[in-house]
């Protein structure tokens, strides 16, 4: 048990379906986090919400759209995904004190873009 | 931006045997120095971080050090054993307000044989 709690764990979708990714932290944090995790390459952070607010997006297509509703929820919703896209994404959560706090990681959503 | 390079890619030991991981940064305002153990379908887990203050960090058979003149830091694990199996990330950020953004190395898969 992380507390960092990813669903689903699979999903395979079409290039022209529109699905979601949900991550919620049961740890406190009013930080959260997505990375994409693809073979042979670092993690990649995508977006970052600190206090609710995107404080973050590292040139992601727009056919990625976060969502962060609460501290304790992060949404990632996908549409017209192209087949680079498929990867692990994971989502973590951080308590932001201005000193920097250890991420904490969900096990992630295995993406597969038929 | 950061740029955080790994080596080994992969490293194989014996166990009971010590394991070296190095990474180096590019950015000499980052300041805080994670390690991640990603084992098979599951998220990274962090085992230790070192902040730029401190040299050396220890717990129990895991070691970091660091040197801010050479923009290098390396994890050392000692006594390895069949569960210390799994691929390890280093990280490197500018601990600031508004979430701790992460650059991430390739990762070095490490195997403890028997």
């Amino acid at each position: 048990e992380t507390g960092v709690t990813q669903t689903p764990r699979h999903l395979v979708m079409g290039m022209t379906n529109k699905k979601s990714l949900k991550c919620e932290q049961h740890l406190g944090h009013n930080a959260m986090y997505w990375y994409k995790q693809s073979a042979k390459k670092p993690l990649e952070l995508m977006f970052v919400y600190s206090l609710e607010e995107r404080v973050e997006n590292n040139s992601v297509p727009s056919r990625f759209s976060p969502e962060c509703p609460n501290s304790s929820h992060l949404f990632l919703h996908l549409h017209t995904l192209q087949p680079e896209d498929s990867a692990l994404y994971l989502c973590a959560s951080s308590q932001e004190e201005g000193r920097g706090q250890p991420q904490h990681f969900g096990d992630g959503t295995r993406l597969s873009i038929l | 931006g950061e740029n955080v390079e790994q080596h080994p890619s992969t490293l194989s030991v014996q166990e009971g045997d010590s394991a070296v991981i190095k990474c180096t940064y590019s950015d000499s305002a980052s300041n805080y120095f994670p390690w991640y153990k990603q084992e098979l379908g599951k998220g990274p887990q962090l085992i230790i971080d070192i902040r730029s203050n401190v040299g050396e960090k220890k717990d129990q058979r895991i070691a970091v050090t660091l040197n801010k003149t050479a923009k290098h830091f390396s994890l050392h694990i000692t006594e390895t054993q069949p569960e210390d199996s799994a691929v390890y990330f280093c990280a490197a950020s500018i601990l600031t307000g508004g979430g701790n953004k992460l650059t991430f190395g390739t990762g070095t898969q490490l195997k403890v044989e028997l």
